[in-house]
């Protein structure tokens, strides 16, 4: 059962363009959406997150922005740059707090000089 | 900064055989997790842990998994008859009071179960 689902597996982008990571939901019942980054051979970064209650959060390139509506979230990175090439995971946290976050399978992004 | 650090970086062993994963969690922490990584899988969610006890776990962590505090610094995640199918990077996290969801994580270590 994939609660998180990130449909992409990767995506390449030229740099100083944008790329778009996009993630979907099942579960109406997360308040937390995040994204981290992973480098190989690192664990996952935190990089940005948003609460159900909104509909975009931005910090500096990045934006993510909720589509309650369509179970749908994505991170905007503008502009791209070779060193954002890293696998992108979605998350999601379940409205009961200290339950674990449900991460998504990954977006591999390849930002090309 | 802060981190969560992991060893070892990476463990090869047999099938059948006890391994046992270390992780110092950042010092002011207070909720700890293990989740776990196939190659070229998802992230998932083994089994987290407060208060000196387990809060959460996944169907994955069966009896031949377990978890241990020992020394209020470590944490401790181990199988106890390693198989094939648990070769994976295993990732620590911990996260304060504060929950936004923001877990840190560390660097992971890499089983390979021959």
């Amino acid at each position: 059962d994939q609660q998180v689902k990130q449909n992409s597996p990767s995506l390449s982008v030229q740099e100083g363009r944008i790329s778009i990571l996009n993630c979907d939901y099942t579960n109406s019942m997360f308040d937390y959406f995040l994204w981290y980054k992973k480098y190989p051979a690192e664990g996952p970064t935190f990089l940005i997150s948003i609460s159900s209650i909104k509909d975009k959060n931005e910090d500096g390139r990045f934006t993510v922005f909720l589509n309650k509506s369509a179970k749908h979230l994505s991170l905007h990175i503008v502009p791209s740059q070779p060193g954002d090439s890293a696998v992108y995971f979605c998350a999601a946290r379940p409205y009961s707090g200290n339950t674990p976050l449900v991460f998504g399978k990954g977006t591999r992004l390849s930002v090309i000089a | 900064e802060p981190e969560v650090t992991q060893t070892p970086s990476h463990q090869v062993t047999q099938m059948g055989q006890e391994v046992i994963l270390r992780c110092v969690p950042i010092s002011n922490h207070l909720y700890f997790y293990w989740y776990r990584q196939i190659l070229g899988q998802k992230v998932e969610f083994l089994v987290s842990f407060y208060n000196n006890e387990i809060s959460e776990k996944s169907e994955i962590f069966d009896d031949q998994f377990s978890v241990e505090r020992p020394d209020g610094s470590n944490f401790t995640l181990k199988i106890r008859s390693t198989k094939l199918e648990d070769s994976a990077m295993y990732f620590c996290a911990s996260r304060d009071r504060e929950n936004t969801g923001e877990l840190f994580f560390g660097e992971g270590s890499r089983l390979t179960v021959l």
